[in-house]
């Protein structure tokens, strides 16, 4: 079946720095996909949604000089979190949209998230 | 705009009770209404979508698009049913985003 991945699983850095989160999809392609945030027990907030070969599409509220989204080819989309700072620790999860095949029309593929913690 | 409302964060229920997890939602135009699930330290993955009409695990979901809700059911709860279900809309054409509830944790007691 379609699997979506991401790496790293758990990251952990300092303030300030910039960490890059990589979502991959395994066995299909996706020209677009979504990054999520989860906070602790509360729902999925989109953050952006990611097209391939073109600019994101950022949801209000969501800065896109801090969270850069990068979808360079159908199965990968990146998102480097630049500058972190502890209220950016988050549950980050992305998606890949299926367009057929193995991944099913219009049925999201979630990847198993990250767990970036700034200290 | 678009919403989706789960109004229970928390459903305890005894195994082998019948089970009902609650969801509503706004939307302008013909909406496409998801169930995913997200098992303890597992990803989020679907269980269900309203135009399948496939029952999955022995939960089904029907449309109701009168008062706009697609309820989550199950006739008997098993303990494996315990996770965090959430109600998902999405716009239904293309490459739109899902706009997810708050989620219900579902408790099957032993």
């Amino acid at each position: 079946g379609a699997v979506v991945s991401q790496h790293p699983s758990r990251v952990i850095c300092k303030s300030g720095t910039s960490v890059k989160i990589e979502c991959r999809s395994l066995d299909f392609q996706a020209t677009t996909m979504f990054w999520y945030r989860q906070f602790p027990k509360k729902s999925l907030m989109l953050m952006a949604t990611s097209n391939e070969g073109s600019k994101a599409t950022y949801e209000q509220g969501v800065e896109k000089d801090k969270f850069l989204i990068n979808h360079a080819s159908l199965t990968l989309s990146t998102l480097t979190v630049t500058s972190a700072h502890p209220e950016d620790s988050s549950f980050y999860i992305c998606s890949a949209l299926g367009t057929g095949g193995l991944a099913s029309y219009n049925e999201q593929f979630f990847g198993p998230g990250t767990r970036l913690t700034v200290l | 705009a678009q919403r989706v409302t789960q109004p229970e964060k928390l459903l305890s229920v005894f195994k082998g009770a019948p089970v009902e997890l609650k969801c509503n939602y706004s939307y302008s135009g013909s909406p496409e209404l998801f169930w995913y699930v997200q098992y303890s330290r597992q990803r989020l993955q679907l269980l269900l979508r309203h135009i399948s009409r496939e029952s999955i695990k022995g939960f089904t979901a029907d449309l109701n698009k009168g008062e706009t809700s697609f309820h989550l059911k199950k006739p008997f709860a098993q303990e494996e049913d315990s996770a965090m279900y959430y109600c998902a809309l999405s716009g239904g054409s293309g490459n739109t985003p899902l706009v997810f509830g708050k989620g219900t944790r579902l408790s099957v007691i032993a």
